[in-house]
């Protein structure tokens, strides 16, 4: 996906330790998404930033979940203490206000153990 | 928040069949639909957007039909193929947000 690059790709750690999730668009956008997806509850919206500013972060399973979104280029979603149910795989996704649709990263599959 | 369901859940059909799948979403607040088409370890691909009552779009083997006045959607796939095996999900948009349903998981068998 040329238009949002993720990293890392795949992340093993263990319970309590801290996990931060990148994101870089790289194409133009005016909003920026966080997403979760699990088998059990689908793909599930965590926070969005609309021209960097966060607008809705009420998806945000609990305090130990935060996002950043210091400059247009790079956002950043932070688990701390990570535990195993935060095991999913997290997708970036942006927006232009001019489109309706979606371009998603290739997410970052998170195992806690 | 919009209550966005698709069924079935799972699907399971022979190369050949033709099948079919329905998104429910409340028709209230309605602004636009997507359906996605996600394969195992990938990103969600776009396969059509819709935003007026009666659209009707195709893609290859693929089409979809919109009725918001009903709130519902349905996404036919002609002469299936293995190739075809993947999640079908569907996003409804209400105001600046898109909400997915869990998806409907095709398998098609050789």
């Amino acid at each position: 996906d040329a238009g949002v690059i993720q990293s890392p790709r795949h992340e093993v750690t263990e319970m309590g330790q801290e996990v931060t999730l990148r994101c870089k668009p790289i194409s133009g956008h005016d909003y920026l998404f966080w997403y979760r997806q699990t088998m059990m509850r689908g793909l599930e919206l965590l926070i969005y930033f609309n021209n960097n500013v966060p607008i809705d972060d009420s998806g945000m399973p609990e305090d130990r979940f935060s996002a950043k979104m210091p400059n247009a280029s790079f956002s950043t979603l932070k688990i701390q203490p990570s535990e195993p149910r935060d095991s999913a795989v997290y997708f970036c996704a942006i927006q232009t206000a001019a489109s309706y649709g979606y371009t998603f990263g290739s997410g970052t599959r998170l195992t806690v153990v | 928040i919009l209550n966005v369901e698709q069924s079935p859940q799972s699907l399971h059909v022979q190369e050949g069949d033709s099948t079919n799948f329905t998104c429910s979403f409340p028709s209230s607040n309605f602004y636009a639909l997507h359906w996605y088409r996600w394969e195992t370890a990938k990103s969600p691909e776009a396969l059509f957007v819709m935003t007026l009552n009666g659209d009707e779009k195709k893609k290859g083997r693929i089409s979809a039909t919109l009725n918001t006045k009903e709130g519902y959607s349905y996404l036919y796939i002609k002469g299936s193929q293995p190739e075809d095996s993947a999640t079908y999900l569907c996003a409804p948009r209400g105001g600046n947000q898109f909400y997915f349903g869990t998806g409907t998981s095709l398998t098609v068998i050789p």
